[in-house]
């Protein structure tokens, strides 16, 4: 059974960093996957964040985050990560990671950051 | 960039009615278009990709339609339990999009 459990968020003053955690089970990271996180502002929509390739070769991101946050994973951990650094008031949301195969067919529960001094 | 606008952002409607949920792209992207549901305070849940293959599990009442730039996904006959906000995303590498639709809030009337 597929899971994927979100961790890492929490109230961070603006500036500061946060780091979240995804940790996979029931599918191996590496196999064929490109990972996602997307985000969820309240009582706003899905906005994709970041991409990585399953085999890390390949990370984009939204122009909202360029320059600030870095996807990154580990397969020997089957764990994906999203390092946040410079966080802004406008990034406090409900953090999802997801995995992509056609389209995302599993997410996590989310981790909520809050941005705020 | 290439953008999405979903209409309309609201709807109400009554149980067995037809309801039909629009995403429009700002250029052509075949076929890589999927839907998703979100229930109030829950997960969203993927329910139709590559623009019209129904996900396993889905119920038959949902379909999707179209290709390149416009594109539509249709409930046959609302339920009560499909009172939720849908998402059109583009999900394609070459050109890398992963943009989501505005939403559409769908309500009971």
């Amino acid at each position: 059974q597929v899971q994927l459990v979100e961790s890492g968020g929490g109230v961070v003053q603006p500036g500061r960093s946060l780091r979240l955690s995804c940790a996979a089970s029931g599918f191996t990271l590496s196999n064929s996957y490109h990972m996602h996180w997307v985000r969820q502002a309240p009582g706003k929509g899905l906005e994709w964040v970041a991409v990585i390739w399953y085999d890390g070769s390949k990370k984009y991101y939204a122009d909202s985050v360029k320059g600030r946050f870095t996807i990154s994973r580990d397969n020997s951990k089957n764990t994906l990560y999203l390092q946040m650094n410079s966080l802004r008031a406008e990034d406090t949301a409900l953090y999802y990671c997801a995995r992509q195969y056609r389209g995302y067919d599993s997410w996590g529960q989310g981790t909520v950051v809050t941005v705020s001094s | 960039d290439i953008q999405m606008t979903q209409s309309p952002s609201s709807l109400s409607a009554s149980v067995g009615d037809r309801v039909t949920i629009t995403c429009r792209a700002s250029q052509g992207i075949s076929n890589y278009l999927a839907w998703y549901q979100q229930k109030p305070g829950k997960v969203p849940n993927l329910l139709i990709y590559a623009a019209s293959t129904l996900q396993s599990g889905v119920p038959s009442r949902f379909s999707g339609s179209g290709s390149g730039t416009d594109f539509t996904l249709t409930i046959s006959s609302l339920q009560p339990e499909d009172v939720a906000t849908y998402y059109c995303q583009i999900y394609s590498s070459a050109p890398p999009t992963w943009t989501f639709g505005q939403g559409t809030k769908v309500e009971i009337k």
